[in-house]
């Protein structure tokens, strides 16, 4: 089973700054398999990035996703308020199926 | 409003079993697969099942297998998801997660809020 490892565990930051997440795999994985997820206190998640680059529906472009093989990153050009979430990495495979996540990134304010 | 809609927290005994369900609105709900996600108090998001809402075809986690059972009432546009011989490692917040596609693919673009299943003697 391929393990997502993300980094850091917590990011404290001031709005306006720049974020930077990384996820890495524990085996090479397709780039098209790589999603990134936010999550809020309290609400349901919601997808940001598949295809390990292509943002989501009504998603802001100062979200961007990049990487191939074993390492991704999720980049936050410049924070705004309500970006201060958890943040998941997430991959799938296929023999068997299997979806696998990340242990979360908490951004925080700083 | 596109949305996912789940039922209320439960609370149940060890060796019980529960079921979530999961009402979409505002798509075609046979038109895309839903997942089923948990969370345990400090753990990883963990992946459950899924299935074809169209044509009721189901995968589970080799995790889980045995002891989940994935369904959909297409009348009713609602997934369910059963969990038995429930034990306290079992107590976490369920989510449902719609697929972009009937069959699976490689990600979720919906999620529900989440049902919070507590297992406690």
């Amino acid at each position: 089973e391929i393990v997502l490892t993300q980094s850091p565990g917590t990011l404290s930051l001031s709005p306006g700054e720049r974020a930077t997440l990384s996820c890495r795999a524990s085996q090479s994985i397709s780039s098209s398999y790589l999603a990134w997820h936010q999550q809020k206190p309290g609400q349901a998640p919601r997808l940001l990035i598949y295809g390990a680059s292509s943002r989501a529906t009504g998603i802001p472009d100062r979200f961007s996703g990049s990487g191939s093989g074993t390492d991704f990153t999720l980049t936050i050009s410049r924070l705004e308020p309500e970006d201060f979430a958890v943040y998941y990495c997430q991959q799938h495979g296929s023999s068997p199926l299997m979806y696998t996540f990340g242990q979360g990134t908490k951004l925080e304010i700083k | 409003q596109v949305q996912l809609v789940q039922s209320g927290a439960e609370v149940k005994k060890p060796g019980a079993s529960v079921k979530v369900s999961c009402k979409a609105s505002g798509y075609t709900f046979t038109r895309h697969g839903m997942h089923w996600v948990r969370q345990a108090p400090g753990q990883r998001l963990e992946w459950m099942g899924w299935i074809n809402a169209g044509n009721g075809n189901i995968k589970y986690s080799q995790k889980f297998q045995g002891r989940v059972t994935i369904t959909r009432d297409t009348s009713a546009s609602t997934a369910y998801m059963e969990l038995s011989s429930l034990r306290s490692e079992d107590t976490a917040v369920y989510y449902c997660a719609r697929d972009p596609y009937g069959d699976y693919s490689w990600y979720f673009d919906l999620w529900g809020r989440g049902t919070l299943v507590t297992v406690s003697s």
